[in-house]
């Protein structure tokens, strides 16, 4: 089955840029979508389709995907931002499609 | 606005059975395939099964597949899941999410509160 590997954590100061990966065979050819979750709260989706947005998610985050790694970047990262981010792909040639990366764990110093 | 109100958790002995619920509003129902996706205490989050907005399409995780069973009933905005056989590896957080989807992929863009699962003796 598909795997996706994510850093266990990353550490960044408030106003700097926070870069999350997500690791995959050729996930270029997939969609990447990343949720936040914040302690004790149900995941929220904040970029899906590698690069869109829902309504009400800054712009300060955004997503790429190419080759073996997708990114979710953090533009001028704030306290409120810490949280859990999960990245997720749907592999359809597979019988259990959903997969989700183990998590990275965004610190701001 | 979309809610999605799980319940049904609670502690249960290993090789107990249990059916987790999942009331939906906010959405037409039937036209979304809809999933659960669980946590176990300090982990990551785990995709368990995904049933089409007709119910005639289902998937499921290799670590449930045989003992968990997922239905919806459309006349009542409500999504199920039946676990059977738990075990210990089961005990987590389990929440209910709609996907959404293009031709290509799909992804879950909401989500229940989630309802604890404990098994345990």
């Amino acid at each position: 089955s598909y795997v996706l590997t994510q850093p266990p954590s990353v550490s960044v100061a408030p106003g700097q840029t926070a870069r999350i990966t997500c690791g995959g065979n050729n996930i270029g050819s997939k969609s990447v979508h990343w949720y936040q979750q914040k302690p004790g709260q149900a995941p929220v989706l904040v970029v899906y389709d590698d690069s869109d947005r829902p309504s009400g998610i800054p712009e300060r985050f955004s997503g790429s995907n190419s080759g073996n790694t997708a990114t979710l970047t953090i533009s001028r990262v704030e306290a409120g931002d810490e949280a859990d981010y999960y990245c997720q792909v749907w592999d359809s040639s597979s019988d259990h499609p959903g997969v989700f990366g183990g998590g990275t764990k965004l610190t701001v110093l | 606005e979309v809610q999605l109100l799980e319940s049904g958790g609670g502690l249960v002995q290993p090789g107990g059975s249990l059916r987790l619920s999942c009331a939906a509003s906010g959405f037409t129902f039937s036209s979304y395939a809809m999933s659960w996706v669980r946590q176990a205490p300090g982990k990551g989050l785990e995709w368990v099964s995904t049933i089409s907005g007709s119910g005639g399409s289902t998937y499921f995780a290799d670590s449930v597949k045989g003992h968990f069973t997922i239905s919806r009933d459309n006349s009542k905005n409500t999504l199920y899941l039946q676990m059977n056989s738990l075990r210990a590896e089961d005990t987590a957080v389990y929440y209910c999410a709609k996907q959404s989807r293009t031709v290509t992929t799909r992804w879950f863009d909401y989500w229940g509160q989630g309802t604890l699962v404990t098994v345990s003796s």
